[in-house]
């Protein structure tokens, strides 16, 4: 079974900072997608980026970037410039071969 | 109007009862699924379903049934349930990329 291990069950950043949420995961497949969810108070499961494993190039969608390292099964988030509204659950999810595992999640909370 | 609709958004049953949770769709994706969401363990897969007679098992399907009766239609079912089934139901459709879509959820309290 896949496994998906997201450390950082909190963390909390300054409005306008930057904070990097990370993801790890075991995989055996050889392509695959990645993403990163975010579960605002509303409860919504909102897509915040996606990566597919075979390019090489980080995925980027404005303020969100990851960082992907196959080799290591690594797959961080980035937000910049932070938002009072990125405040919610983040949950990482690695697919491929029919399993879809997400990570435990990390709450980030964003301080005025 | 919503992509990924979730009927009912709450429910609240008694013990041994047979709950019905309905999900509708108009995106036109084939693939549909059915999660959990209990505090702090994250969302784990029920049933997911490829097309109408693709139908699989989850990692957490004991206890549930599911039903595809067109593309945009996916049940699940609770035959008998039970407390330890409280939780928050998540239906969801993807595309060939594997991007979910999510429903709005349905918080189950069984009592």
């Amino acid at each position: 079974a896949q496994t998906v291990t997201q450390s950082q069950p909190e963390m909390s950043v300054q409005e306008a900072e930057t904070v990097t949420l990370s993801c790890t995961y075991d995989t055996s497949e050889s392509d695959y997608y990645l993403f990163w969810y975010k579960q605002p108070p509303s409860r919504q499961m909102i897509l915040v980026i996606r990566q597919e494993a075979y390019k090489q190039q980080n995925a980027t969608e404005n303020r969100f970037s990851v960082n992907f390292q196959k080799a290591a099964k690594s797959f961080s988030l980035k937000i910049s410039d932070s938002q009072l509204g990125d405040a919610a659950m983040y949950f990482c999810l690695p697919t491929g071969a029919n399993n879809l595992f997400f990570g435990t999640g990390t709450r980030l909370t964003v301080i005025p | 109007d919503a992509d990924v609709t979730q009927t009912p958004r709450n429910r609240i049953t008694k013990t041994g009862k047979r709950i019905m949770l309905e999900c509708s769709q108009t995106k036109g994706h084939d693939r549909m699924y059915w999660y959990r969401q209990d505090p702090g363990l994250g969302l784990r897969l029920i049933y997911y379903s490829f097309d109408v007679k693709d139908i699989n098992k989850g990692e957490i399907s004991d206890g549930y049934s599911v039903s595809r009766q067109a593309q945009a239609k996916f049940s699940l079912s609770l035959e008998s349930a039970i407390p330890n089934q409280t939780a928050l139901y998540f239906c969801a459709t993807s595309d060939h990329t594997d991007t979910q879509y999510f429903g709005p959820g349905t918080r189950l309290t069984v009592l």
